[in-house]
């Protein structure tokens, strides 16, 4: 079966430090991936998304960057992190575009 | 625009009884809806899904309606439990698109 990994949990990062959040998935081969960030008691934003490695696409402009450098990694970046990049970030894959999507546990990231 | 939102913010409810959760979704398009359950610090769970060539689903103790007269989209859960207490989302695909979109939330509270 197929199951996702994001890490850390948490994070505390001051302002104008770097930023990498990690998130694999196993037991597929070329899964869509994607990388969401939810305000506290909101819905979820759509950041990036990536149809194959070295592919991505950015919904928002944003002080954020995505990579894939491998099959089944996806990464989310920041050179120099700002308050509002504070949030509860999720990683997701689907097998296809149109398809339901799986979610990570998320990272609750608190810049200060 | 597209927009996919929920009727009420919170809903609360006896252990035991059937709970209802709404959703009305703005583009006629949209062909694909799925609801997701999101505990406190956790990333979205897939519930069920349901397509637009459907006005019906049932899985375990939930069933999803889908009236595209209105542009309507309900939860039920049958016998509600205190382990169902959560934010419930609404999300919607367009085929067109390919992108998932949620609507706010609408938490549940399960009184025993």
């Amino acid at each position: 079966s197929q199951t996702i990994h994001q890490w850390p949990a948490t994070l505390v990062q001051p302002v104008g430090s770097p930023l990498s959040l990690e998130c694999t998935v196993e037991g597929t081969s070329n899964p869509n991936l994607y990388w969401y960030r939810q305000a506290a008691g909101r819905g979820l934003q759509l950041l990036f998304y990536s149809v194959g490695i070295g592919q991505i696409s950015s919904e928002v402009p944003q002080n954020l960057s995505a990579s894939r450098p491998q099959d089944r990694q996806f990464i989310l970046s920041s050179k120099k992190l700002l308050l509002s990049d504070s949030g509860f970030y999720l990683c997701a894959w689907s097998l296809q575009i149109n398809e339901k999507l799986f979610f990570g546990s998320g990272t609750q990231l608190s810049v200060l | 625009g597209e927009s996919v939102g929920l009727h009420l913010p919170t809903l609360s409810v006896q252990e035991g009884d059937n709970s209802i959760i709404n959703c009305a979704y703005s583009n006629s398009a949209s062909d694909y809806f799925i609801w997701y359950k999101q505990e406190s610090g956790k990333g979205p769970q897939f519930i069920i899904d349901i397509r637009s060539n459907m006005d019906k689903r049932q899985g375990q103790r939930v069933t999803v309606l889908l009236n595209k007269t209105v542009k309507h989209l309900s939860l039920q859960i049958a016998a509600t439990q205190p382990g169902d207490s959560a934010v419930y989302f609404c999300a919607e695909i367009t085929s067109n698109t390919g992108k998932l979109i949620f609507g706010q939330g609408t938490t549940l509270q399960v009184k025993p």
